[in-house]
């Protein structure tokens, strides 16, 4: 079935930095979203990108859906402390399953 | 605007008990539905989807159940639940299969 394979699993940065995220999969995608997720809530929408190549940003965070429609990043520019979360890609070709990545857990040191 | 609303919060129950959790959207008509579920520290778990009342997909067998009583409801049951029942089971909804989806806050699940 249809896989997202996210790297990386975790990332220990300093307040400050950025940071890259990404998720790739054997499967061409219509639809690429990025979520971020805090402990014990449910996860929350970032970013939504539905054109191959399409670039969106969201204040420090930028999302780019790969021109080949099989992978998709996420930056976060200038980390601050309420960045700390994990952060999920998701998918789908139009049919009703939306398939999520494995999630990235950023933590930031002071 | 629209919102979704999920509960309980938490729960704890003993293995062999019932479970109900609901979910209700509000703010938009016959979305699609869905339940997933999160192991600890892990990615999501597609569970069930509905595209309309009385309308259940199931993704994977499994000791749970989902109905959709109403066009804005969504519940997730178990007559008997196992230890491995527990999890983080979070709703989400979307206006059609090509929008993005949105989250509830969870349901923590504890099966003791």
């Amino acid at each position: 079935g249809q896989q997202l394979n996210q790297s990386p699993q975790s990332m220990f940065i300093q307040e400050g930095e950025d940071v890259s995220m990404n998720c790739t999969s054997s499967s061409i995608f219509n639809t690429w979203l990025w979520y971020k997720q805090d402990p014990g809530e449910g996860p929350v929408l970032l970013i939504a990108l539905y054109k191959a190549g399409e670039l969106t940003s969201n204040g420090r965070l930028t999302a780019q859906f790969g021109i080949t429609r099989k992978d998709s990043f996420l930056n976060i520019s200038a980390s601050i402390p309420s960045d700390v979360g994990i952060y999920f890609c998701a998918g789908h070709r139009g049919a009703q399953k939306l398939v999520f990545g494995q999630g990235t857990r950023l933590t930031i040191n002071p | 605007s629209q919102t979704i609303h999920q509960w309980p919060a938490t729960l704890v129950q003993p293995v062999g008990s019932p479970l109900s959790l609901e979910c209700t959207v509000e703010g938009t008509s016959n979305p699609n539905l869905y339940w997933y579920r999160q192991a600890a520290g892990r990615g999501l778990q597609l569970l069930f989807y509905s595209v309309g009342i009385g309308q259940i997909s199931s993704e994977v067998p499994q000791n749970l159940s989902a109905s959709r009583p109403q066009d804005r409801q969504f519940i997730l049951s178990s007559k008997k639940l196992l230890l491995s029942d527990s999890g983080f089971y979070l709703c989400a909804w979307r206006k059609n299969p090509n929008t993005e989806a949105f989250f509830g806050q969870g349901t923590r699940l504890t099966v003791v």
